[in-house]
């Protein structure tokens, strides 16, 4: 079974830093998913990556395969940021989106 | 599109009784998730399901149900709540295997 581990679990930011939140998980896999948490409780999929970067406004997510190993960065950080982080991956080689294994997450607050 | 719809979004039960936790998705997804979320851990998968007619275990199955008889349709049954039952429920569903997943937006259920 894959062990997913998020770090750090939580983060306080000055608006407008860069921030930086990692991932690492055990087992070889097809695809990492990086989710946010709003503080209502919703979940949204920001990325879902098997290689390389992916950048979507001010964020960006990169993978190393080899290292299994995924960051989530976050440029000219906002309060609107603030948010919960999770990562997660398939729970075996064999797994894809059904059976994703999460970490803890990381609690970002972003303060003005 | 509404996406995906849980109902009900809270629910208070007494120790030993039953409920079904609805969870519909108009996205035509063949694969659906039910997940629980427990403070200090991260969503942790029951069951799930790769389409119509077929589920299987998560990691946390047990004291609980489920059917997929329509695609749209994937309801999560407890079926004698106990405390430890005491959680928010997600559910997820996706088009495919490695597919970014759409969340619900959460039933907060507490069993006294």
């Amino acid at each position: 079974k894959n062990e997913v581990e998020q770090s750090p679990q939580n983060l306080t930011a000055q608006e407008g830093e860069f921030i930086t939140i990692n991932c690492s998980y055990s087992v070889g896999i097809s695809a990492l998913h990086w989710l946010q948490q709003h503080p209502g409780g919703g979940i949204v999929s920001l990325f879902m990556l098997s290689s390389g970067k992916k950048k979507h406004g001010r964020l960006i997510a990169t993978i190393n395969i080899q290292e299994k190993h995924s960051s989530l960065h976050i440029t000219a950080s906002h309060p609107r940021d603030s948010a919960v982080y999770i990562c997660a991956a398939p729970g075996s080689t064999q797994g894809g989106s059904e059976k994703l294994v999460f970490g803890k997450g990381t609690k970002l607050t972003v303060n003005p | 599109n509404a996406g995906v719809t849980q109902t009900p979004k809270f629910q208070v039960l007494k120790t030993g009784q039953s409920m079904t936790l609805q969870c519909a998705q108009d996205m035509n997804h063949e694969y659906m998730s039910w997940y629980r979320q427990d403070p200090g851990m991260g969503l942790r998968l029951i069951h799930y399901s790769v389409g119509a007619g077929i589920t299987d275990q998560g990691e946390v199955p047990n004291g609980y149900n489920v059917s997929r008889s329509t695609t749209e349709d994937f309801p999560l049954r407890l079926l004698s709540a106990a405390p430890s039952q005491t959680s928010v429920y997600f559910c997820a569903s996706s088009y495919g295997q490695n597919q970014p997943q759409h969340f619900g937006d959460g039933t907060r259920l507490s069993i006294l």
